[in-house]
């Protein structure tokens, strides 16, 4: 079956656009997560969707950032007003209704340069 | 918080040699740990899954255990291959509703 898809693969904006990126997570799956790896550093975690559940938004690095889940299912990640230091690999997964004994299955990426 | 750390960042060694990767972290409380690898330029790959009441899972070549109490889990590799060349990332699970992961050991297999 299909693994989690994510569009665009690569994305080059400018300072102060913003941006959507996409995940289609694996069918059946109703948790979601959104990570980034910025250079040299490991994964960031950004937000989690489960269901119909409010979303864990947590890790969002500021307001600039936000994130909806359409239909429990594809996930949008917006980035507004982009700067410099959001250049990174955002990644998404998903996995399971039950977390603590799924395991995530990841996206390949979405590669972001913010010039 | 949680905090993982991977030891060695890095790691070289010649075709057909066993290797272990070591994984730490710093709470105890976690309900799984999750071994990953990432090729340059691609997404993680999942390749091992411990439950926190699990020891140890194998997957062919790969063995990975779990030592809760010390917050320690290795990965060990039997017979490495070039094809094994890559970045391995573990990560736990906690009752936050994330992954924490280490930044990774960054393994050459040297044919």
């Amino acid at each position: 079956g299909a693994g989690v898809s994510q569009s665009p693969s690569n994305k080059v904006t400018e300072k102060g656009k913003d941006v959507e990126l996409r995940c289609d997570p694996i069918s059946g799956h109703t948790a979601l997560y959104w990570y980034r790896q910025s250079l040299g550093q490991g994964l960031e975690f950004l937000i989690y969707f489960q269901g119909n559940s409010a979303p864990d938004k947590s890790g969002l690095p500021s307001d600039r950032f936000s994130a909806e889940r359409t239909g429990g299912s594809v996930s949008t990640l917006t980035i507004q007003r982009t700067q410099q230091e959001d250049s990174a690999v955002y990644l998404c997964a998903s996995s399971l209704a039950r977390r603590e004994l799924s395991e995530q299955y990841f996206g390949p990426g979405t590669r972001l340069t913010v010039t | 918080k949680q905090e993982v750390t991977q030891i060695p960042a890095a790691l070289s060694v010649p075709e057909g040699e066993n290797l272990v990767l070591n994984c730490s972290f710093t709470d105890s409380a976690i309900y799984n740990l999750q071994w990953f690898r990432q090729d340059p330029g691609k997404g993680l790959t999942s390749l091992l899954l411990i439950q926190s009441s699990q020891r140890e899972q194998t997957s062919g070549r790969l063995n990975a255990s779990l030592d809760k109490s010390s917050g320690r889990s290795t990965l060990y590799i039997a017979a490495s291959q070039p094809g094994d060349s890559a970045t391995y990332l573990c990560a736990v699970g906690t009752g936050a509703n994330n992954l924490f992961f280490g930044t990774g050991t960054r393994l050459t297999v040297i044919p």
